[in-house]
C-alpha cells in the first residue's frame, strides 16, 4: 500500500536558521513525490517535485530535498528561513498511473521566529 | 503563474440544504480535480474529470455529489443535500496530462460549513 508520513506536525524556527521538514513514504513502485505549500488563504503551490531523474531537488523560494529509497525519505530543507516561509507544508506522492490517486501527508506546519 | 479560481472562499449552509461550489481551472488544462480536507484529517481526493465525463472517484464520491463543466470554464462541484459532516475546505484543481507526476495546479479552496 501507498502511504506517506510527515513526522512532525509543526516545526518552530528561528529566522536565519535552517529548516527541515521531514517526509517518509511507502510505496510498492517507484514514486513520483511532491512538496506543497499553502499559505493562509492561498491555494496549494508546487514547490519541488521529484520524478527519479536527480536525487537532489532544487524548488522554489531556496528549498530543496532529498529522494533517499534506502530511507524511504523526502525531506525538504532550507538553508535559511524567511518570515515569509511560515505556512503549512504537504508531502505528497502520486500514483503510479495517474494523477489523480495523490496521496497527501497530514502536513507540517511552520512557524519563523524572529 | 497562472492560478485556479474557486469561489466562494466562505460557504455556510444549513443541513439537507444544495450547494455548489465553483472552481475556473487554467485555460489551456484538460484534466480537473476535486479534494476536501476535514479539519484535523488529510487531504482527501473525491473525482477527477476529463472530456465531460467524471474518469475517477472516491469512495467517498457518493450519489450527493456531481459535477460539471457548465460553459466550457467553470467546473463545479454540487452537493445534493448536505450533512453535518460534509464540513470541510474543498481544493479544485486543474493539469495539463494525467501522468503521474503531473503538476496540480490548486485553488485556495471553499470553506463549506454545515450547521
Amino acid at each position: 500500500a501507498q502511504s506517506v508520513t510527515q513526522l512532525d506536525s509543526h516545526v518552530s524556527v528561528s529566522e536565519g536558521t535552517p529548516v527541515l521538514l521531514r517526509c517518509n513514504y511507502s510505496s510498492s513502485y517507484s514514486p513520483s513525490l511532491f512538496w506543497y505549500v499553502q499559505h493562509p488563504n492561498k491555494g496549494l503551490q508546487l514547490l519541488l517535485k521529484y520524478t527519479s531523474a536527480a536525487t537532489l531537488v532544487k524548488g522554489i523560494n531556496g528549498f530543496e530535498a532529498e529522494f533517499k529509497k534506502s530511507e524511504t525519505s523526502f525531506h525538504l530543507t532550507k538553508p535559511s528561513a524567511h518570515m515569509s516561509d511560515a505556512a503549512e507544508y504537504f508531502c505528497v506522492l502520486t500514483g503510479y498511473s495517474s494523477a489523480s490517486k495523490i496521496i497527501f501527508g497530514s502536513g507540517t506546519r511552520l512557524s519563523i521566529r524572529p | 503563474e497562472p492560478e485556479v479560481t474557486q469561489t466562494p472562499s466562505h460557504q455556510v449552509t444549513q443541513m439537507g440544504q444544495e450547494v455548489i461550489l465553483r472552481c475556473v481551472p487554467i485555460s489551456n488544462h484538460l484534466y480537473f480535480y476535486w479534494y476536501r480536507q476535514i479539519l484535523g484529517q488529510k487531504v482527501e481526493f473525491l473525482v477527477s474529470f476529463y472530456n465531460n465525463e467524471i474518469s475517477e472517484k472516491s469512495e467517498i464520491f457518493d450519489d450527493q455529489f456531481s459535477v460539471e463543466r457548465p460553459d466550457g470554464s467553470n467546473f463545479t462541484l454540487k452537493i445534493r443535500s448536505t450533512k453535518l459532516e460534509d464540513s470541510a475546505m474543498y481544493f479544485c484543481a486543474s493539469s495539463e496530462g494525467s501522468r503521474a507526476n503531473e503538476k496540480l495546479f490548486f485553488g485556495s479552496g471553499t470553506q463549506l460549513s454545515v450547521l
